[in-house]
């Protein structure tokens, strides 16, 4: 059974502190991404990798970094949280055509 | 600029009944048209999807509709069943995805 792991279900942090979200996938996927989810605002896309080492900004890129140095595992970095970053992050993979995302459970963020 | 809408937050149906989620977009570019649906505390699954050369998808219960000239697509569930109760995205691409608000779908027995 196809795998997209995110290390942690929730997380709560303090403002201020950096914060790492992990990501792991096992369908050897080039493309990876990471969502945010809130209400009333869907997905949007923070950023993406298309092949290690690779990265793009996606909608929402302000105060997040990434980092993709093995093909399967994807990081999300809030170098500095704030309350408003308080969401569910999303962290997906794709084969290269993009058609379908595969989705993993999402990480329940509270920056408090 | 939200490219995909999701204009109803909410949708109620009765078990047996027909469910209907509609979604617009505006972006004329998008080639392939998707739903994914979500349960609380989980992430989005891949419901059904459709090709913009198509006009209708059909799998089990679930069919997808397009409408492009009206940029419109719909997804119909026949039966609804109270398992079906979940949050469904619209999502649209040609290479970059774009989601919807999303509808929260309650079915009740």
């Amino acid at each position: 059974d196809v795998k997209v792991t995110q290390s942690s279900r929730y997380l709560v942090k303090r403002t201020g502190e950096k914060v790492f979200l992990e990501c792991v996938q096992d369908m050897d996927h080039e493309n990876m991404f990471w969502y945010r989810q809130d209400p009333g605002l869907g997905l949007r896309l923070i950023y993406f990798s298309y092949d290690v080492k690779m990265k793009e900004k996606g909608d929402i890129p302000e105060g997040y970094s990434v980092s993709r140095e093995k093909k399967e595992r994807f990081s999300l970095i809030l170098e500095s949280a704030s309350t408003n970053q308080t969401s569910m992050y999303l962290c997906a993979s794709s084969p290269p055509d993009r058609k379908k995302l595969f989705f993993g459970s999402g990480t329940q963020l509270s920056v408090l | 600029d939200q490219q995909v809408k999701q204009n109803s937050p909410s949708l109620s149906v009765q078990e047996g009944r027909i469910s209907i989620l509609n979604c617009d977009y505006t972006n004329s570019m998008f080639d392939y048209f998707l739903w994914y649906k979500k349960y609380p505390a989980e992430g989005p699954t891949f419901l059904i999807s459709i090709s913009s050369i198509k006009d209708k998808n059909e799998d089990g219960r679930f069919t997808v509709f397009l409408n492009k000239s009206a940029k419109h697509l719909s997804l119909h569930i026949v039966p609804s069943q109270p398992g079906d109760s979940a949050v469904y995205f619209c999502a649209a691409t040609n290479n970059d995805m774009r989601f919807g608000a999303g509808t929260r779908l309650t079915v009740k027995p």
